[in-house]
């Protein structure tokens, strides 16, 4: 298993321009959420969704867009990029009620570093 | 609603030295709560877990106990390596198909 896989790595944008963050996970998890980390601020919720089809807004979730056509992918569409959304954006996934048992433990991609000028 | 506090930081500690990281919570019920740790360019990575009161979560020499009544979840380690050295944050979550709610996490330096 890859596990959680983000991409890019890293990305520099210009404030205006749209792009997409890639999240893939080959666990077959049902639950997939977008966070941002932001210094002295921890981790807070953008995107989650708990299904294919299915997405609902978290915390922060102006500026983003998500979708999920398939279990396994979960893409962040920014629209229109800010500086205020120059931030470390960890994708996560966890089992949800799939299977045998629930488990409510979620795990991370490596994380894609966005900067905005 | 649910929130997560954990002790300013950073701390800097000497390889050996015995480590305690506060954390408690604001939470209805009994959520689950964890450990999250983050070592340096990586993502998150699941440290500990305890879903009930009194459960002590522990791994690679680390626990943390639910305590309800305190509504705590303390990290401690015994004796700290400079492999230590990373940013930990501690979260609860309402059950599968949660959030996660995160404190601001807290940044330890194991000095050799």
């Amino acid at each position: 298993n890859a596990g959680v896989t983000q991409t890019p790595k890293f990305q520099v944008l210009k404030t205006g321009q749209s792009m997409t963050l890639q999240c893939a996970q080959d666990m077959n998890h049902e639950y997939m959420s977008w966070y941002r980390q932001d210094p002295g601020m921890g981790l807070r919720l953008i995107h989650y969704s708990v299904g294919a089809g299915i997405t609902d807004q978290g915390e922060v979730p102006n500026g983003y867009n998500v979708s999920r056509s398939t279990t396994e992918d979960f893409p962040l569409r920014l629209l229109s990029a800010a500086p205020s959304q120059t931030s470390v954006y960890f994708c996560a996934s966890s089992p949800g009620y799939r299977g045998e048992s629930s488990t409510d433990t979620q795990y991370f991609g490596p994380g894609t570093r966005l900067t905005v000028l | 609603g649910d929130s997560v506090t954990q002790m300013e930081g950073p701390v800097t500690l000497s390889e050996e030295a015995f480590l305690t990281i506060n954390c408690t919570y604001t939470a209805t019920g009994y959520p689950s709560l964890f450990w999250y740790v983050q070592y340096p360019g990586e993502g998150l990575q699941l440290l500990l877990k305890a879903t009930k009161a009194d459960d002590k979560g522990s791994n690679k020499g680390f626990e943390a106990t639910y305590r309800k009544e305190t509504t705590s979840f303390h990290l401690e380690k015994g004796s700290v390596q400079v492999s230590d050295s990373a940013v930990y944050f501690c979260a609860l979550s309402r059950g599968a198909n949660s959030k996660l709610t995160f404190g601001k996490g807290i940044t330890l330096s194991v000095r050799p």
